[in-house]
């Protein structure tokens, strides 16, 4: 079973609007930790955000925030007044302890801002 | 700001060969990570290290092998490259197994 799940390929966004990423994961490990990160057409994989299974807010950093229902088993990173440079792959990502503290990541998600 | 390079970022290589990508992280992390990347797939670990001249199997480490002499550099090897090993590989490093990983900008690897 997948253990990560993106279910949109491809989507497109108005600039300046919020956008939401949807990621669900499926573990029994009951300490985890769920990442997103960015990945622009140069390739690099840049850090996003973090949220770990038992922090009690959702997480923030600057327009990224994290949407996280636990009890959905769902992390959805929302990103709010899109930008031109917000054009990108984006990746859910899970650490797992019980695996090893690898990271698992889902197929990733391909957000084009229009102006 | 923590900097992961990468030896090359395009390679073309004939199939039979032995190919060797480096990785080098210069903030002293002791773990350090191989992906390849494939459309739709994600990302996927081949090896890691937490240490130096310690190895482990990541997802697919058929036809890899993986060498850390020194803390800061962990290389990929493809002891006889097939055309099924052309992919994104990206390394990536951390400081310890909880926090998030830094990558490199990837090498782009074809076989032919």
């Amino acid at each position: 079973a997948q253990k990560i799940t993106q279910t949109q390929p491809g989507m497109f966004v108005q600039e300046k609007e919020a956008v939401t990423l949807d990621c669900t994961y499926d573990t029994s490990d009951p300490s985890y930790g769920l990442f997103w990160y960015k990945q622009p057409s140069s390739g690099e994989m840049i850090f996003l955000i973090y949220q770990g299974s038992y922090d009690q807010q959702n997480a923030t950093e600057g327009r990224y925030s994290l949407n996280f229902q636990k009890a959905r088993k769902s992390a959805n990173l929302v990103i709010s007044a899109s930008q031109l440079g917000d054009s990108a792959m984006y990746f859910c990502a899970m650490r797992e302890p019980l695996s090893g503290n690898k990271l698992t990541f889902g197929g990733g998600t391909r957000v084009l801002v229009k102006p | 700001d923590v900097k992961v390079t990468q030896s090359s970022r395009y390679l073309v290589k004939r199939t039979g060969e032995k190919v060797f990508l480096e990785c080098v992280q210069d903030m002293d992390h002791e773990n350090m990570f191989w992906y390849r990347q494939d459309p739709g797939l994600g990302l996927r670990l081949i090896y890691f290290s937490y240490d130096v001249k310690m190895k482990e199997k990541g997802d697919i480490p058929e036809g890899y092998s993986v060498s850390r002499e020194k803390k800061e550099r962990f290389s990929l090897i493809l002891e006889s490259a097939s055309t099924n090993q052309t992919s994104m590989y990206l390394c990536a490093s951390s400081i310890g197994g909880y926090n998030e990983q830094f990558f490199g900008p990837g090498t782009r690897l074809t076989v032919l």
